[in-house]
């Protein structure tokens, strides 16, 4: 109940299409949704972070969509860019100090 | 500023040996945490802290000790290391537990256990 899915694993993309990144949970008691970004070699950073009760947030090239009732959210990387190539983990939290993290999914764009 | 620094990049340790990871934040922050993440996998918490003096265990705690003397640092030792331990460990900060979320994450060190 703690989990949190992502899929895929890895993504490989055209220069100028849309990344798609799907998570999935089933603690309700979740209420904070960060995407977190990772170059090779470096430490994850916060990218862009929703609450329920929002059902979309968007922050230049990246948007967050949120269905509460399918307790399902994602993450769109519009025209996405070789710079964008890293590793993509959303993860959950309730507010407390531990952070449920997915997986992650490896993005590849290609020039 | 640093924010988040982690020290050593790299290490390789034999079975049995023991070592610490040292973290050190110049933020102010209150919070910091350890993190391992291995191939495939999220990240899972080690140990945390919300203050100097303070700490508790996160998931996967066995195998791994934290002391918190001072708000800056916040290093982690491996007693007896395993090869289960090999990993790439993550040390974080933030400012509060309602933002712990927006953690700063230092540049990681990866272990290998042989």
């Amino acid at each position: 109940q703690q989990q949190v899915k992502q899929s895929p694993q890895s993504l490989i993309v055209q220069k100028g299409g849309i990344s798609i990144i799907n998570c999935a949970y089933e603690n309700t008691a979740f209420d904070y949704f960060p995407w977190y970004q990772q170059f090779p070699g470096k430490g994850p950073a916060l990218l862009i972070a929703i609450r329920p009760d929002v059902s979309e947030k968007k922050e230049g090239r990246f948007t967050i969509s949120f269905n509460k009732s399918a307790k399902q959210f994602s993450l769109h990387i519009m025209d996405s860019q070789p710079g964008d190539s890293a590793t993509y983990f959303c993860a959950a939290n309730t507010g407390g100090f531990k952070t449920i993290f997915g997986a992650g999914t490896r993005l590849f764009v290609k020039a | 500023n640093a924010g988040v620094t982690q020290t050593p990049k790299f290490r390789i340790l034999k079975i049995g040996q023991s070592m610490t990871l040292q973290c050190a934040q110049d933020m102010n922050h209150n919070y910091m945490y350890w993190y391992r993440q291995d191939p495939g996998m999220g990240l899972k918490l080690i140990y945390y802290s919300v203050g100097a003096g303070i700490t508790d265990k996160g998931e996967v705690p066995n195998g791994y000790n934290v002391s918190r003397s001072t708000t800056e640092d916040f290093p982690l030792r491996l007693e007896l290391a395993a090869p289960s331990q090999t990993s790439v460990y993550f040390c974080a900060s933030s400012y509060s537990a309602r933002e712990n979320t927006e953690a700063f994450f230092g540049q990681g060190t990866r272990l290998t256990v042989v």
